[in-house]
């Protein structure tokens, strides 16, 4: 298995833009979660998903972040409009049963 | 008080030391602890858990938990260069286990 997979390894965006992050779990884990990580206040948990369902989003910044699972092998962390505080690696992580999460490689945001 | 909390470091060990990483929660029902480690520039990969009060051994590595004291912590024997990292303890939390908190990590530095 190629382990979980993000795209774009790194994303360079000028404020105001929309951001699209990208990713594909591993096959057979039913759960996926995104965090963010900065220095300042290390991993933070965005949202997750079960079954492909949204459980909890009550991580999520504000309403600039959104966050779609439309089918097992494929989410999305959008951010519309991005700011400079939104600059952070975005790390997507998969598992099934258990507490073996796997993550991906993330992905480094940097919003001038 | 943060639910997980980590000594930032760095702490500094020479190679072939017995390196020790602590951990604090606030849960006090917390059931299960994780340690990861993330080398800078990569995601964090899970090298430890641990269920119950005492000590868990896998190779040079040794997780401790005393549940009284909400205390967690690893031991690293015989340190290698290699393990230069940031260690990450992570807790579930009681009422949601689905919801992974970690602490802001340990810079781990192992020198020859």
């Amino acid at each position: 298995d190629a382990g979980v997979i993000q795209s774009p390894r790194h994303e360079v965006t000028e404020m105001g833009q929309e951001v699209t992050l990208r990713c594909k779990p591993i096959s057979g884990h039913d759960y996926l979660f995104w965090y963010r990580q900065t220095m300042m206040r290390g991993l933070e948990l965005l949202i997750y998903f079960n079954n492909n369902v949204p459980i909890d989003d009550s991580g999520m910044p504000e309403d600039r972040f959104s966050a779609k699972m439309p089918n097992a092998s494929f989410s999305t962390l959008k951010i519309q409009p991005s700011e400079p505080r939104d600059s952070a690696v975005y790390f997507c992580a998969s598992r099934s049963s258990g507490y073996g999460y796997t993550f991906g490689s993330g992905t480094r945001l940097t919003v001038v | 008080q943060k639910e997980v909390e980590q000594n930032s470091g760095p702490l500094s060990v020479p190679e072939g030391a017995i390196a020790s990483l602590n951990c604090t929660y606030s849960d006090r029902v917390s059931q299960s602890f994780f340690w990861y480690r993330q080398y800078s520039g990569k995601s964090p990969e899970l090298i430890m858990s641990i269920y119950s009060n005492g000590d868990k051994e896998d190779g040079r590595f040794t997780a401790q938990l005393n549940k009284a004291s909400q205390y967690v912590s690893l031991l690293i024997r015989d340190s290698q260069p290699s393990d230069s990292a940031t260690y990450l303890c992570a807790v579930p939390r009681s009422y949601n286990t689905d919801k992974l908190i970690f602490g802001t990590g340990t810079r781990l530095q192992v020198f020859p």
